[in-house]
């Protein structure tokens, strides 16, 4: 069965680091494009980064230079590395597989999300 | 930076026909995606290539190209499919990916 779960968000302060997981079952996750995408309380979906099979990584302006994703072949599963995390940043991420390589595909399956939360 | 727009809102009634549009300047060069979500739940895919249904969507849900306008269409529309829906494509460059803003679907 396909799975992904996420894992690893929480209450953080402003300024402060935290890493979120998405454990990934059915699909290995070194031969397929892996994105993370954030969606913040009661707006639109937003697109964060996207890893490809090549291990090249993008990402939206807003969070570059700041967020890092990475994965772990032997673990089949995702991460991404938030630092320097903003007000903004809070948001439900939830990770997603990206089909129809090489062109930029559609997100399916999705997981159910990780909710994190940055305030003082 | 890229952006896609798609209404804020559109409104049915049960039985009737919703088009909801997705307009951007890079729609030619890139599929577009639609994404039906409900509250509380993680988006799920409904559209894809621009036409393309995935298995388990309805056959009352259809997408369209033309130009720089990418269209949702859900026929006979009936109030289990009252959600936000999201178009998804790239930037120019393929690099980027980039949602619309999202259309809430209210049926009447």
């Amino acid at each position: 069965e396909v799975q992904l779960v996420e894992s690893g968000g929480g209450l953080i302060q402003p300024g402060g680091s935290l890493r979120v997981t998405c454990a990934v079952s059915g699909f290995p996750v070194s031969n397929n494009y892996m994105s993370w995408v954030r969606q913040a309380p009661g707006k639109g979906l937003e697109w964060v980064s996207v890893i490809y099979i090549s291990g090249s990584t993008y990402y939206a302006d807003s969070v570059k230079g700041r967020f890092t994703i990475s994965r772990d072949n032997s673990k089949n599963t995702l991460y991404l590395q938030m630092d320097s995390l903003r007000v903004e940043d809070t948001a439900m991420y939830y990770c997603a597989r990206e089909s129809g390589a090489p062109f930029v595909g559609w997100f399916d399956p999705w997981g159910q999300g990780t909710l994190v939360t940055v305030s003082s | 930076s890229y952006e896609l727009t798609q209404p804020p809102s559109v409104s049915v009634s049960p039985g009737q026909t919703a088009r909801i549009t997705c307009s951007g300047d890079a729609l030619p060069k890139h599929y577009a995606y639609w994404y039906q979500q409900k509250p509380g739940q993680a988006p799920v895919l409904v559209i894809y290539k621009d036409s393309e249904r995935p298995s388990g969507i309805p056959e009352r849900f259809s997408g369209s190209s033309s130009g720089t306008t990418v269209t949702l269409t859900i026929s006979g529309v009936q109030a289990e499919d009252e959600a936000d829906y999201y178009c998804q494509s790239a930037d120019s460059a393929g690099t980027y990916r980039v949602f619309g803003g999202g259309t809430k679907l209210t049926v009447l």
